[in-house]
């Protein structure tokens, strides 16, 4: 799993209260990704990062932002949360050579 | 915008016979081929790439790939109850690290 952490793992909020998913590694990887699955879609990318306070948006990226201050820990905040955010949320790193990406494993997080 | 499309299933496959997981992609300037597999309720694991058109072959695994109809395969030999999963496939092209992910075959290998 190379060293990937998501803290929490489950989470149940309301709608409108912010929420803030942790990804930690211990590789070193440059790039970081946020991706979201929901059944019938697949794995979507939500923001991803290459490098220290470099990010950028992914295929479905309204509603979430992102941060990353340290090499291994990439945080995705959604503001005022929705429903429609009910998902599992996999963080995930790549090796530097591109041969390898490394899914954490998961939070589901359920807006109420 | 990049697609790569994967039927659904489910697949369904008796014990010991070969499973066929097929993916189209639309980029030709596409250059990394990768499958995961996914158990239920957890998250994917790679378990082949493959950059070069013709086979790679790893254990009971083989990748195919055929760059001109823009196609890769993966080949399950003897499978077992435990390769039942959803198998995803996944596309990068040149000079990026960002993947497209196709949406998952099911498979289900019955005794």
């Amino acid at each position: 799993d190379a060293g990937i952490t998501q803290s929490p793992r489950h989470k149940v909020t309301e709608t409108g209260t912010p929420v803030t998913l942790r990804c930690h590694q211990t590789e070193n990887h440059r790039y970081m990704y946020w991706y979201r699955q929901d059944p019938g879609h697949g794995l979507r990318l939500i923001h991803y990062s290459y490098g220290v306070k470099d990010t950028d948006k992914g295929e479905v990226s309204d509603g979430y932002s992102v941060s990353r201050s340290k090499t291994e820990d990439f945080l995705l905040t959604l503001e005022s949360a929705t429903s429609s955010q009910t998902s599992v949320y996999f963080c995930a790193t790549v090796t530097g050579s591109g041969n390898e990406q490394f899914f954490g494993p998961g939070t589901r997080l359920t807006v109420l | 915008q990049k697609e790569v499309e994967q039927n659904s299933g489910p697949l369904s496959v008796p014990e010991g016979a070969i499973a066929s997981l097929n993916c189209t992609y639309s980029d030709r300037g596409s250059q990394s081929f990768f499958w995961y597999r996914q158990y239920s309720g957890k998250s994917p694991e790679l378990i082949m790439f493959i950059y070069s058109n013709g086979d790679k072959e790893d254990g009971r695994f083989t990748a195919q790939l055929n760059k001109a109809s823009q196609y890769v395969s993966l080949l399950i030999r003897d499978s077992q109850p435990s390769d039942s999963a959803t198998y995803l496939c996944a596309v990068i092209g040149g000079g990026s690290y960002i993947p497209t992910f196709g949406r998952g075959t099911s498979l289900i290998v019955h005794p």
